[in-house]
């Protein structure tokens, strides 16, 4: 059966600190991973992984995949609180399945 | 702007009625998606179309009812069928090989 695991489960932080979000995953017929951010319950995509070693960045925040040992992590770096929000992790299959992690619930104090 | 709708914002269900939650996209995507989330867990398919006039169950079908007779559109009904109904409730759409795109969810809650 197909998993994804997501760790810490919930991270709190004060303004300014580096995050690292984890991610391992176990999918049959690997594709591609995924990264989503959900604030007021929509999720919005962040990065698509498909390629180990290649770091994706937007801004603060950056992305990673390694096929070997599978697994994906997340860096927000000079974290805001506007950061706060449940980190989605997905891995989607050459089926196009989806398995989607817990998620890791950020908390940015002012 | 195009985007997914989804409607209502929250849904109260009674027992033994059945409830249909709205999810409307104007992205012209082919497939259509509804998920189910409860708290501290993953997302779980319920059903999916990869096309108009069809659609195929998901991981937790049971007592979930979907129509696709519009691109736009892939209502999902809750049906007393369900007996634990109470969750967070996304539609997404995408189309082949691109990224999903979701709406802002349905809170769906038992009387």
């Amino acid at each position: 059966e197909d998993k994804v695991v997501q760790s810490p489960l919930s991270l709190v932080v004060h303004e300014g600190d580096t995050v690292t979000l984890n991610c391992s995953y176990e999918v049959t017929n690997f594709r591609s991973l995924l990264w989503y951010k959900q604030e007021k319950k929509a999720p919005t995509f962040l990065f698509m992984l498909t390629s180990s070693g290649i770091e994706k960045k937007s801004g603060r925040l950056s992305s990673i995949l390694d096929k070997k040992e599978l697994f994906s992590i997340l860096n927000i770096t000079a974290t805001q609180t506007g950061d706060s929000a449940v980190y989605l992790c997905v891995a989607e299959s050459s089926a196009r399945q989806l398995t989607f992690g817990s998620g890791t619930q950020l908390t940015v104090l002012p | 702007d195009g985007g997914i709708t989804q409607s209502p914002k929250y849904l109260f269900r009674k027992e033994g009625q059945n409830v249909t939650l709205s999810c409307e996209q104007n992205l012209n995507h082919d497939a259509m998606y509804w998920y189910r989330q409860d708290p501290g867990q993953g997302l779980r398919l319920i059903y999916y179309s990869q096309i108009v006039n069809d659609f195929q169950k998901g991981d937790i079908a049971e007592g979930y009812s979907v129509s696709r007779e519009k691109k736009e559109s892939f209502p999902l009904t809750v049906t007393s069928a369900q007996k634990n109904p109470t969750a967070f409730y996304l539609c997404a759409s995408s189309n082949p090989n691109e990224k999903l795109f979701f709406g802002s969810g349905t809170q769906l809650s038992v009387l």
